[in-house]
């Protein structure tokens, strides 16, 4: 199985700041990466999908880059929806296999 | 827009089979492969399995011997079987359609199952 690893774990942030969560595979996956947003008691939301294209919908202060094994999102200006936790999620071999979460909190 | 809806029991028995079913909605179920994916409490999701329209599937390996999904194309369901579940079973149950292979872009609520006697 290809193995995320995703840093920070947990992330405390203010309103307005800029903040990047990284995602590094255990072997290359091309692009075949999407980032989510989950909320308590919600199902994840996607964000992200093929390493940079942005969700319809999805406000622009959102963005993702990376190929191969290392992958950020960022969040360009943090507004007070935006926190939750991310997780990043392979595609590109099977079992599909997600990140161990990256929670992001208000500091 | 597709929308997705589990249902099932909320609580199960050790060494019993979970049963869950999800309902699409709004869409033509032959436009995803429908998933199935599981959350812990406390816990990032793992991903169960796959069924496309055709009865096609793929499974986690970690699961697989456990494992049975169903399409019913008639009734516009798709469903999850779990056998001898165990208290490490216990997750919110999530069912989610993957497109192309490239990302999950329609989710249910979730429903929350519990193995416990």
């Amino acid at each position: 199985d290809i193995q995320l690893t995703q840093s920070p774990s947990f992330l405390s942030a203010c309103v307005g700041d800029r903040v990047t969560i990284t995602c590094r595979a255990s072997q290359g996956i091309s692009s075949y990466l999407a980032w989510y947003q989950q909320k308590p008691g919600k199902a994840p939301k996607l964000l992200i999908y093929a390493a940079s294209t942005l969700q319809s919908g999805v406000p622009s202060r959102f963005s993702g880059s990376g190929s191969g094994t290392e992958f950020t999102l960022t969040i360009s200006s943090l507004q007070p929806e935006d926190f939750a936790t991310y997780y990043c999620q392979q595609l590109d071999n099977f079992p599909i296999t997600f990140g161990q979460g990256t929670r992001l909190e208000i500091k | 827009q597709v929308q997705l809806q589990e249902s099932g029991p909320g609580l199960v028995k050790p060494s019993e089979t979970l049963s869950l079913t999800c309902t699409v909605s709004g869409g033509s179920i032959s436009s995803y492969y429908w998933s199935w994916i599981r959350q812990p409490p406390g816990k990032g999701p793992e991903w169960i399995g796959y069924i496309f329209y055709s009865g096609s599937t793929n499974f986690n390996p970690s699961l697989k011997t456990r494992v049975t999904i169903s399409v019913d194309t008639s009734q516009n369901q798709f469903s999850l079987k779990v056998s001898s579940v165990t208290a490490a079973d216990t997750a919110v149950y999530y069912c989610a359609g993957l497109r192309d292979y490239y990302y999950m872009d329609v989710w249910g609520k979730g429903t929350t199952v519990t193995v416990s006697s």
